[in-house]
């Protein structure tokens, strides 16, 4: 089983639509949960981290479900900018520090 | 700008060159990472350096050797690649390895070609 799993999608929705992202991971022992987004040929970015209670930052909300090791990521109101592949990503805790874990990314492509 | 400069941005070498890839991170970060983005899969790291000793090596072959002279400046020494080793090498500096919520900050990349 991989690590991160991410639906590659792509998605291709309106301008305006809701759009939904899901992750599941495999280490139970995962602590902290982010959302990047990587443009296409440019580097990733945080888009935000993802905390247990849930959190929203304007149009962006993640949540986390430990129970059933599963992070999520909506978009209300996309806009062509939110055109680009959204990363999930998990960092588990072994030994001395913790190392980031991608997903493959989850494609979005956001029409007029 | 994100405040982490790669060059070269494009690479093309042979089997038998032997090249490097320069990062530098003007964040005033204390570690850095090198990955590898291929076609088709999750980024994947390969190396770890924080307060400039290498923490994390994972499980690279030995045909690429990463050098950290200081926190600033991150190189990664190819010699005898294989075309599958093309991808998009990436690095990232971030405040600490150690801090949970640690945000990584990536440069531009470097798009390698190998002949």
């Amino acid at each position: 089983r991989k690590e991160v799993e991410q639906d590659p999608g792509p998605f291709n929705v309106p301008e305006g639509a809701t759009v939904a992202f899901n992750c599941t991971y495999s280490n139970s022992a995962s602590q902290s949960f982010f959302w990047y987004r990587q443009d296409c040929r440019k580097e990733p970015k945080l888009l935000m981290s993802v905390y247990s209670s849930g959190n929203e930052d304007g149009r962006f909300t993640a949540q986390l479900n430990r129970a059933s090791q599963y992070i999520s990521l909506l978009i209300r109101d996309s806009k062509l900018s939110d055109s680009a592949t959204y990363l999930c990503v998990v960092r588990t805790w072994g030994g001395s520090q913790g190392n980031l874990i991608f997903g493959k990314g989850t494609k979005l492509s956001v029409k007029p | 700008e994100t405040g982490v400069t790669q060059t070269p941005r494009h690479l093309v070498m042979g089997m038998t060159n032997k090249k490097s890839l320069k990062c530098e991170q003007h964040l005033g970060h204390n570690a850095m990472y090198w990955y590898k983005q291929s076609a088709k899969k999750p980024l994947e790291l390969m190396f770890v350096y924080n307060f400039k000793e290498q923490t994390e090596n994972n499980s690279v072959p030995s045909r690429f050797s990463p050098e950290c002279p200081n926190s600033s400046h991150l190189f990664l020494h190819l010699h005898t690649l294989q075309p599958e080793d093309s991808a998009l090498y990436l690095c990232a500096s971030s405040q600490g390895a150690g801090f949970e919520y640690n945000e990584q900050f990536f440069g531009p990349g470097t798009r390698l070609t190998v002949l």
